[in-house]
């Protein structure tokens, strides 16, 4: 059964403290790993889609990497206003459904 | 400006009453689907759609219809809403027959079922 996990489910960090979410996942062949940023109250909103092992994509403090089994969002000297709940799905090959984790709720104190 | 339009964005029903929820995009995407997202269970698909008077089923379809029978639109329908029912949902739209597209999504509806 294709399944997506992320860790920590919340995450505090000091501004400027860089960290990393975590998105494990098992598909049966994966055709696309997604990362979503939800703010309260708002749909989510497109970061990156990542296609294969190796690959990486960066955003101004956003970086996203992805191996066999994982993927990573690393936040590099956060700010406040990257306070969200980022979210990550996978589609498998083969269908057109989106497999999504149940989010890391991010805090930036100023 | 590109965007994925539900309506309405809050609603109180009662048991059993029928109620439909519209989605609109206009950017002429193939791809459609509905989600709900509940509190430690994520967004959850509940039905996709890859064309028009194409739909199929994703995780969580029991209790829920969808049509599409124009491109731009993609109805959720809930013909006897019961209380687990009440949750937030979204509805999304994609380019869609490459695989793999990011998803735009509406800014969801809140639905309660007393």
């Amino acid at each position: 059964e294709d399944q997506v996990t992320q860790s920590p489910e919340a995450l505090r960090l000091q501004e400027g403290e860089s960290s990393s979410l975590n998105c494990s996942y098992t598909v049966s062949g994966l055709r696309g790993l997604f990362w979503y940023r939800q703010d309260p109250g708002k749909g989510p909103e497109f970061l990156f889609t990542l296609y294969s092992a190796g690959e990486e994509k960066e955003k101004e403090r956003l970086k996203a990497t992805l191996t066999k089994k994982e993927s990573f969002l690393h936040i590099t000297a956060p700010k406040p206003e990257d306070s969200a709940t980022y979210l990550c799905a996978v589609q498998a090959r083969g269908t057109y459904k989106y497999i999504f984790g149940t989010g890391t709720r991010l805090k930036v104190l100023a | 400006e590109a965007q994925v339009t539900q309506n309405p964005r809050y609603l109180i029903t009662v048991t059993g009453k029928k109620l439909t929820v519209t989605c609109s995009q206009n950017m002429n995407h193939e791809y459609m689907s509905w989600y709900r997202q509940d509190p430690g269970l994520g967004l959850r698909q509940i039905y996709y759609s890859m064309n028009v008077e194409v739909t199929d089923k994703g995780d969580v379809p029991e209790g829920y219809k969808v049509s599409r029978k124009e491109k731009r639109n993609f109805p959720l329908i809930l013909e006897s809403p019961s209380p687990n029912q009440t949750s937030l949902y979204f509805c999304a739209s994609s380019y869609g027959d490459r695989g793999a597209e990011k998803l735009f999504f509406g800014s969801g509806t809140q639905l309660s079922v007393l």
